[in-house]
């Protein structure tokens, strides 16, 4: 069964203080890799498509890397406004194309 | 601000009704998506549209069916609806249909009573 894992489910940081969030995917093949970024009661914003392992590509103080079978946000000297919950998605190969997503990382930075 | 706008943004409506929920995607997007949010299922992927045609298919009940106008704009019509319809339904759209990043709407935050 195809399925997208994230962990942790919540993470607090200190400002500054650099950590990763990981998503792990099992899927039968893989169109691309998202990740995007949720504030409370809002829409998700887009972030990232990863489409191959060994891709990185990065924005301000977020790198995204993939490898086969998982990915990792890098999140280097966070601050407050960094505070939101991150989701992962995956675009499936097979003819319907279907999107999965994770259920998240709610992140929290301490000032 | 996506570009995205989703109508409306808020809607009460009773067990067994129908509603219909409305989106107009960026200007020159061709794909729309719709999603559904609730806290125990997570963002679930329902279907998306691709200049007028279904591309994608998920996890969309029989109750639920949506189309994409000449327009462009998408309209999500749920019927007979449950108290376990309640949720965030979220459009996004994209300028590609296949693998390009999306951009979502505000949400309509349905409450069934």
């Amino acid at each position: 069964e195809d399925q997208v894992t994230q962990s942790p489910e919540a993470l607090r940081l200190q400002e500054g203080e650099s950590s990763s969030l990981n998503c792990s995917y099992t899927v039968s093949g893989l169109r691309g890799l998202f990740w995007y970024r949720q504030d409370p009661g809002k829409g998700p914003e887009f972030l990232f498509t990863l489409y191959s392992a060994g891709e990185e590509k990065e924005k301000e103080r977020l790198k995204a890397t993939l490898t086969k079978k998982e990915s990792f946000l890098h999140i280097t000297a966070p601050k407050p406004e960094d505070s939101a919950t991150y989701l992962c998605a995956v675009r499936l190969k097979r003819s319907a194309s279907k999107i999965i997503f994770g259920s998240g990382t709610r992140l929290s930075i301490r000032p | 601000d996506s570009g995205v706008t989703q109508t409306p943004k808020h809607l009460i409506t009773a067990t067994g009704q129908r509603v219909t929920l409305r989106c107009s995607p960026r200007s020159g997007d061709l794909s729309v998506y719709w999603y559904q949010q609730s806290l125990d299922q997570g963002l679930q992927f329902l279907i998306q549209y691709y200049n007028g045609e279904e591309r994608a298919k998920g996890n969309i009940l029989e109750r639920f069916s949506a189309q994409q106008f000449p327009d462009l704009h998408s309209e999500l019509n749920l019927s007979s609806l449950e108290l376990g319809d309640s949720a965030l339904y979220f459009c996004a759209s994209s300028p590609g249909g296949g693998n390009t990043e999306a951009f979502f709407g505000q949400g309509t935050r349905l409450t069934v009573v």
